[in-house]
C-alpha cells in the first residue's frame, strides 16, 4: 500500500517569513495529493491540492509543488501570519485499488509574531 | 464541510462496553470515512464505504465495526475488543469517482475511555 513520510514534525517561524513542508510518497500510481490544515481541536481542512499532471498550483500565499520523478511534493507558505499556525497533513491517494487517501503524520507550525 | 455532522463531541466510554458514534451527511456524497486521530500518529484509516449496504476495512479496523444502511449515515461502533480506544474520531465523505476527490470532515467525536 501507499506510505506517506512528512517533514517537519514540527516548524517554528517568525512573522513574516516562509515555511516550507514537504512529504513523500511510495506509490508511483498515486495521482491525486491534497493538503489540509487543522487547528486545535477542529476538524481538517482543504487547504490546496494538485493532481499528478500539474507540476505547481498556486492560492494567493499557498503554493504546492510535485516531482513525480522523485515522488515528493511540497507546501510552500509565504509571508506566514500567526493565524497560520496549526498542524498540517499532505495525503496522497493512488489510483489503483479503492483510492483511499493516505495521509502524513503532520507538522505543526508555529509562526511568531 | 458544513453537511457532515457526528455526535457526540465527546463521549466516555467504561472499559468493557460497546459505543457507537454517530455520522450523517447531507451533502448527497456516495463515499464515507472513519479517521482516527492520535497525538503525532496523523490519521488513520479505519472503516471506509463507497456504496450504500458495502464497505471495507481500513489500516486499523481490528476492533470496530460499521453499518451503511443508508446513503447520509455512516455510524462507527468502538466495541470492547479495542484495546485503545482513546482517540479522536474523524467522519469525511467525497464524491467517490467524481471529478473531485475532496474529502470533506465532521467536526470531530473526543473518546475517552475510562
Amino acid at each position: 500500500g501507499e506510505n506517506v513520510e512528512q517533514h517537519p514534525s514540527t516548524l517554528s517561524v517568525q512573522e513574516g517569513d516562509s515555511a516550507v513542508i514537504k512529504c513523500t510518497y511510495s506509490d508511483s500510481a498515486s495521482n491525486y495529493f491534497p493538503w489540509y490544515k487543522q487547528e486545535l481541536g477542529k476538524r481538517p481542512q482543504l487547504i490546496i491540492d494538485i493532481r499528478s499532471n500539474v507540476g505547481e498550483k498556486k492560492d494567493q500565499r499557498i503554493a504546492v509543488t510535485l516531482n513525480k520523478t522523485a515522488k515528493h511534493f511540497s507546501l510552500h507558505i509565504t509571508e506566514t501570519q500567526p493565524e497560520d499556525s496549526a498542524v498540517y497533513f499532505c495525503a496522497a491517494r493512488s489510483n489503483s485499488g479503492y483510492s483511499t487517501l493516505t495521509f502524513g503524520k503532520g507538522t505543526m507550525l508555529l509562526v511568531s509574531p | 464541510d458544513g453537511g457532515i455532522t457526528q455526535s457526540p463531541k465527546y463521549l466516555f466510554r467504561k472499559e468493557g462496553q460497546n459505543v457507537t458514534l454517530s455520522c450523517e451527511q447531507n451533502l448527497n456524497h456516495d463515499a464515507m470515512y472513519w479517521y482516527r486521530q492520535d497525538p503525532g500518529q496523523g490519521l488513520r484509516l479505519i472503516y471506509y464505504s463507497q456504496i450504500v449496504n458495502d464497505f471495507q476495512k481500513g489500516d486499523i479496523a481490528e476492533g470496530y465495526s460499521v453499518s451503511r444502511e443508508k446513503k447520509e449515515s455512516f455510524p462507527l461502533t468502538v466495541t470492547s475488543a479495542q484495546k485503545n480506544p482513546t482517540a479522536f474520531y474523524l467522519c469525511a465523505s467525497n464524491i467517490y469517482g467524481g471529478a473531485t476527490d475532496t474529502q470533506y470532515f465532521g467536526p470531530g467525536t473526543r473518546l475517552t475511555v475510562l
